[in-house]
């Protein structure tokens, strides 16, 4: 079956850590996306991924980093600059051209 | 850049009653909409999309949306509600020249009572 995978489910954080979110579809799409979900928000942009080794910056990327090392791939780096990482985070494909977003199930972050 | 506005954060209606969940934009280029449904701790799945054509649109689970472009409205409709239709409903748009950044309203919560 094609689609998106997202793992872990659930990921808890301590201060100060670094925590790396994974995002791997088998779809081929060349496009990549990952947005952060909080209540009453709606869905944010951090970055977004054209082709493999390029991407860039969405609306909120600060204290988030990405790389984009193959086409399947684009994990997500929670970074200790994040300073309210708790958020249910959705990474999503779609082709170059293409308008439609297929989503993945999510990771919820938690901060202990 | 464009913006997306969801009227109302929740909806209550009893099982077998009609339902509209209101979504307006804001843009100053054309645009394609979309309307996904996320059930708990779930991702996202397309209910129904608008790219150009006939301004009602027709999508999955009996749902569907017209696009109104003088009044930037894609409202989404169903005549008869099941109680596996509650969910979050969110409102997305793209703008023509900001290809693939999708901008989503804040969802509206759809709870069906029996």
């Amino acid at each position: 079956d094609g689609g998106i995978t997202q793992s872990p489910k659930y990921l808890f954080r301590k201060e100060g850590q670094n925590v790396t979110l994974s995002c791997e579809q088998n779809l081929n799409h060349d496009a990549m996306y990952w947005y952060r979900q909080d209540p009453g928000q709606g869905l944010r942009l951090i970055y977004y991924s054209q082709i493999v080794n390029d991407f860039q910056k969405g609306d909120i990327a600060e204290g988030y980093s990405v790389s984009r090392e193959k086409k399947e791939s684009f994990p997500l780096t929670v970074t200790s600059a994040q300073k309210n990482p708790t958020a249910f985070y959705l990474c999503a494909s779609s082709t170059v051209g293409g308008e439609t977003q297929y989503f993945g199930p999510g990771t919820r972050l938690l901060v202990l | 850049a464009q913006s997306v506005t969801q009227l109302d954060s929740q909806v209550p209606v009893f099982e077998e009653a009609p339902v509209e969940l209101r979504c307006n934009y804001s843009s100053s280029v054309s645009v394609y909409l979309f309307w996904y449904v996320q059930y708990p701790n779930q991702g996202l799945q397309l209910l129904l999309k608008y790219l150009s054509g006939s301004t009602l649109v027709k999508g999955i689970n009996g749902f569907e949306a017209e696009f109104n472009k003088s009044q930037t409205s894609f409202h989404l409709r169903k005549p008869s509600v099941h109680i596996s239709d509650t969910a979050e409903y969110f409102c997305a748009v793209v703008a023509g020249t900001s290809y693939g950044k999708l901008t989503f309203g804040q969802g509206t919560i759809l709870t069906v009572h029996p």
